[in-house]
């Protein structure tokens, strides 16, 4: 079992959609959870971070924990065709230099 | 953030050759990353390179396959030596940006494709 699953897609949805990305995972000394976004031939861009459990949000994005069920998610209002990309979910441990990484969301956004 | 420069941001190689990649950071940094990412499958780190010390591998990496070095405190290399297709991937070189609150922030460069034929 990989220790973070993450629904490889692809998803497809028309502008103004909200996109709705999950990922789960087994270790619970998890404690920092990311979001990274790749667009096409980039290196991943951090989007959002969250500390434990709870929701955070930044405009369009929105981050949630469940730490209780191992699940995180992250939801794109309004979503836009530059919004079309790769969405990495990442994680680690208080103090821990390694990240643990999903295979990725790749989300096209049609106009 | 971190500026990282990767070079070459693409590649066809033979089977059997080697290859280095290099990574050029604008900013001093303590550790650098490198990870790499296969088609449908999770960024995998490879090794953390700090400069003035070896390397440190990840299980199923090793020196003599993917040997790094870090000479300051702003750039690294790695090489993907005696290369087969199964090596053919996309690497990326990272680096800490410091710790947000206690998270490790990674600052990601563009990456380097390589096709091994």
């Amino acid at each position: 079992q990989k220790e973070v699953e993450q629904d490889p897609g692809p998803l497809s949805v028309p502008e103004g959609a909200i996109v709705s990305l999950n990922c789960t995972y087994s270790n619970s000394a998890f404690q920092y959870f990311m979001w990274y976004r790749q667009y096409s031939r980039k290196g991943p861009e951090l989007l959002m971070y969250t500390y434990s459990s709870g929701n955070k949000e930044d405009g369009r994005f929105t981050a949630q924990v469940d730490k209780s069920s191992k699940y995180i998610s992250l939801f794109i209002r309004d979503s836009q065709p530059s919004d079309s990309a790769t969405y990495l979910c990442a994680m680690s441990a208080i103090n821990d230099y390694k990240l643990s990484f999903g295979a990725g969301t790749t989300v096209t956004v049609r106009a | 953030s971190a500026v990282i420069s990767q070079k070459p941001s693409r590649d066809i190689c033979q089977r059997g050759t080697s290859l280095t990649i290099q990574c050029q950071v604008d900013s001093q940094v303590t550790m650098m990353f490198w990870y790499r990412q296969q088609p449908g499958q999770s960024l995998t780190l490879i090794a953390t390179a700090n400069q003035g010390s070896e390397a440190t591998y990840e299980s199923g990496f090793v020196i003599d396959k993917f040997p790094i070095s870090r000479p300051n405190l702003t750039f690294s290399t790695l090489t993907v030596s005696n290369m087969s297709p199964e090596d053919s991937s996309i690497y990326l070189c990272s680096v800490e940006e410091g710790q947000s609150a206690g998270a490790n922030v990674l600052t990601f460069g563009a990456g380097s494709r390589l096709t091994v034929l």
